[in-house]
């Protein structure tokens, strides 16, 4: 079963605008939550992270929001760009994994001029 | 600075044929990991190898296996090819402990046909 559901699959955002990636988890054992962007033909490439202790973390335009309670994380990209078109995952590791990650399905991004 | 790198980048086979996939990453990194990429599916983990010497399996294993031959190199090997097999496959390197980023190879594309 997908332990991270990851939505939407897919977006299209104009440019200038906001894109935002919703995932949620069940498994309470989960200690730290990357994001991970992929360009097509290129492996995936860590784009930010947050620990469940924080409820918000901002690098740049992309921010995580966190909210434990509800077992739910957000990304959100600000101003978003043409160049930021990509598949973007959400991933979370289980406490005491040795960094192995459960991936979300990915939403494919588009922005457009 | 290489990172992770994979050979071959694509590869066909014919159903029932082996072939080995190869990683090596040049960080010093102790764990390393082979996933699975396929459409809706996100990334899952098929084996890894959280130090030297020790290898385990992941979320998919079946029809698959692993050689860690050193610090360096991970290998994947598929010992009967199946068309369900058909899948982008990534290599990634890291530490096993801490906040710390996953670096990913580029990717083996591979059709069984």
């Amino acid at each position: 079963q997908q332990q991270v559901k990851q939505s939407p699959q897919s977006l299209i955002v104009q440019k200038g605008g906001i894109s935002i990636i919703n995932c949620a988890y069940e498994n309470t054992a989960f200690d730290y939550f990357p994001w991970y962007q992929q360009f097509p033909g290129k492996g995936p490439a860590l784009l930010i992270a947050i620990r469940p202790d924080v409820s918000e973390k901002k690098e740049g335009r992309f921010t995580i929001s966190f909210n434990k309670s509800a077992k739910q994380f957000s990304l959100h990209i600000m101003d978003s760009q043409p160049g930021d078109s990509a598949t973007y995952f959400c991933a979370a590791r289980l406490t005491g994994g040795g960094n192995k990650l459960t991936f979300g399905t990915g939403t494919q991004l588009k922005v457009e001029l | 600075n290489a990172g992770v790198t994979q050979t071959p980048k694509f590869q066909v086979l014919k159903t029932g044929q082996s072939m080995t996939l190869q990683c090596a990453q040049d960080m010093n990194h102790n764990s390393m990991y082979w996933y699975r990429q396929d459409p809706g599916m996100g990334l899952r983990l098929i084996y890894y190898s959280a130090s030297e010497g020790t290898t385990d399996k992941g979320e998919v294993p079946n029809g698959y296996n692993v050689s860690r031959l050193n610090k360096r190199e991970f290998s994947l090997r598929l010992e009967s090819a199946a068309p369900s097999q058909t899948s982008v496959y990534f290599c990634a390197s890291s530490e096993p402990w801490g906040n710390t980023e996953a670096f990913f190879g580029q990717g083996t594309r591979l059709t069984v046909v």
